[in-house]
């Protein structure tokens, strides 16, 4: 079955910086990747997602992520980081045979004026 | 609505009771998903329907749970026997394609509490 594993429970940027939250997934077949944000009691909002083509993908507030077929990642970036910004993040993913999506355990990230 | 409505957003029981939770999709979404989300955890999958029928109830934990769609718009999860560990926030997602590709559209959530 398809994962995702998101090794940082938390990252702390200073704003103005650049950010990276990571992720790895683990599939059978093509990988369909997703991030979603979620606020303060809030659902979670789409950000961007990888189905093919174009390596680099960008989605919404100047995020964009970058698809690494050989060391299966995923990893979100941002190059200025807002203080806006601060949320937990989620990775998903879907293999070409099942519908159904996963989801990381999550990543919040902090971004301190 | 403009987006995928949940009802109630808030929901405390007793252990024993039977809860309802309801998703109303966004309009035309032929996809709907139902997630449950533990605090600090992400989303944990629970079910799938195209249309009417539960293409993937594979997540279902165990017959307590149960979901309906029966016009292939507005979804129920039903709880039976409501257990402390069912306490969480119960995520509905639509989606207006089938495709695996397509992003979900989330609701806010209903927060279930079993005391």
């Amino acid at each position: 079955a398809q994962s995702v594993a998101q090794p940082e429970d938390q990252v702390n940027v200073a704003e103005g910086n650049p950010l990276t939250v990571k992720c790895t997934y683990s599939v059978s077949g093509n990988p369909y990747l997703f991030w979603y944000v979620q606020y303060p009691n809030r659902g979670l909002q789409f950000l961007l997602k990888y189905i093919t083509g174009d390596n680099l993908v960008k989605g919404s507030y100047g995020f964009e992520a970058e698809f690494n077929k050989s060391q299966t990642s995923f990893h979100l970036k941002k190059p200025s980081a807002l203080v806006s910004d601060s949320a937990l993040y989620f990775c998903a993913v879907r293999d070409e045979y099942n519908n159904d999506m996963r989801f990381g355990a999550g990543t919040r990230l902090t971004v301190k004026p | 609505g403009a987006g995928v409505s949940q009802t109630p957003s808030n929901k405390v029981t007793e252990k024993g009771k039977y809860v309802e939770l309801r998703c109303d999709p966004i309009s035309g979404h032929t996809a709907l998903y139902w997630y449950r989300q533990s605090l600090g955890q992400g989303p944990e999958f629970l079910i799938y329907f195209q249309g009417t029928g539960a293409a993937d109830d594979s997540g279902l934990p165990n017959d307590r749970f149960f979901a309906v769609r029966p016009e292939g718009s507005v979804s129920t999860l039903k709880i039976q026997r409501t257990e402390r560990g069912d306490s969480a926030v119960y995520l509905c997602a639509s989606s207006p394609t089938e495709s695996n590709t397509g992003e979900l559209f989330f609701g806010e959530g209903s927060r279930l509490t079993v005391l």
